[in-house]
């Protein structure tokens, strides 16, 4: 993989329902995952930060987990509500400060 | 904190016109990022600074494309001349490099090359 990859594109849920969405990244000079949430017409929101094999973060009712060695990170909703509709990016960092940003999962949760 | 402030908010103009984007990241942040997003390629980082000085601008598109930090509270993108491909939303981000590295962003300029 040589760039940040995310699935599926776009995905609409029924309120109610729980979902997740992968991305997929380099795993060689890996420093750190990001992920971001990004709601139309603002700006990107900062979810996680992940840097160890085997990670799992959680904020509420969204989490996420990584696996630096196979080059991939989950991030799970449970529950999704109607306010959860909006963008997730992840981003890789490297050895240095930069971030490279996969082109996102739009999530539309229908009331 | 204010966080990140970009201004303008908006910008219209003529195609061959000075564009020139301005950025204030969050007090205390020493690394400043400057990024483009399109429907067709997504947010690409154009360069970033750290402590002022400019690291990488390997993603600056061409020599149309400048950008200045002359102090730690301001940058500067600039587009001279301007040209229809150059509209697209213009987000700044800062961070504290040697923490985690999360990088917040400020509203974007939403720039239109007519």
């Amino acid at each position: 993989i040589l760039n940040v990859e995310q699935s599926p594109q776009s995905l609409h849920v029924q309120e109610g329902d729980s979902t997740n969405f992968t991305c997929s990244f380099p795993s060689s000079n890996f420093y750190a995952l990001h992920w971001y949430r990004w709601e139309t017409a603002k700006s990107p929101e900062a979810l996680f930060v992940m840097t160890l094999n085997g990670d799992e973060k959680k904020k509420g009712r969204i989490s996420a987990t990584l696996n630096t060695k196979e080059g991939y990170s989950y991030l799970y909703i449970k529950g999704s509500q109607p306010e959860d509709s909006a963008t997730y990016l992840c981003a890789r960092r490297g050895s240095n400060y930069k971030l490279t940003f996969g082109k996102g999962t739009l999530l539309t949760v229908n009331p | 904190d204010a966080g990140v402030i970009q201004s303008p908010r908006h910008e219209v103009t003529e195609m061959g016109q000075e564009v020139t984007l301005r950025c204030k990241p969050i007090s205390g942040h020493n690394s400043l990022f400057w990024y483009r997003q399109t429907m067709m390629r997504g947010l690409e980082l154009l360069i970033y600074f750290n402590n002022n000085v400019p690291i990488d601008d390997s993603g600056m598109p061409e020599d149309r494309f400048s950008a200045k930090m002359p102090n730690a509270s301001f940058s500067t993108l600039k587009i001279q001349p301007s040209e229809p491909r150059d509209s697209a939303v213009y987000f700044c981000a800062s961070s504290l490099s040697g923490g985690a590295g999360e990088q917040f962003f400020g509203p974007g300029t939403r720039l239109t090359v007519l």
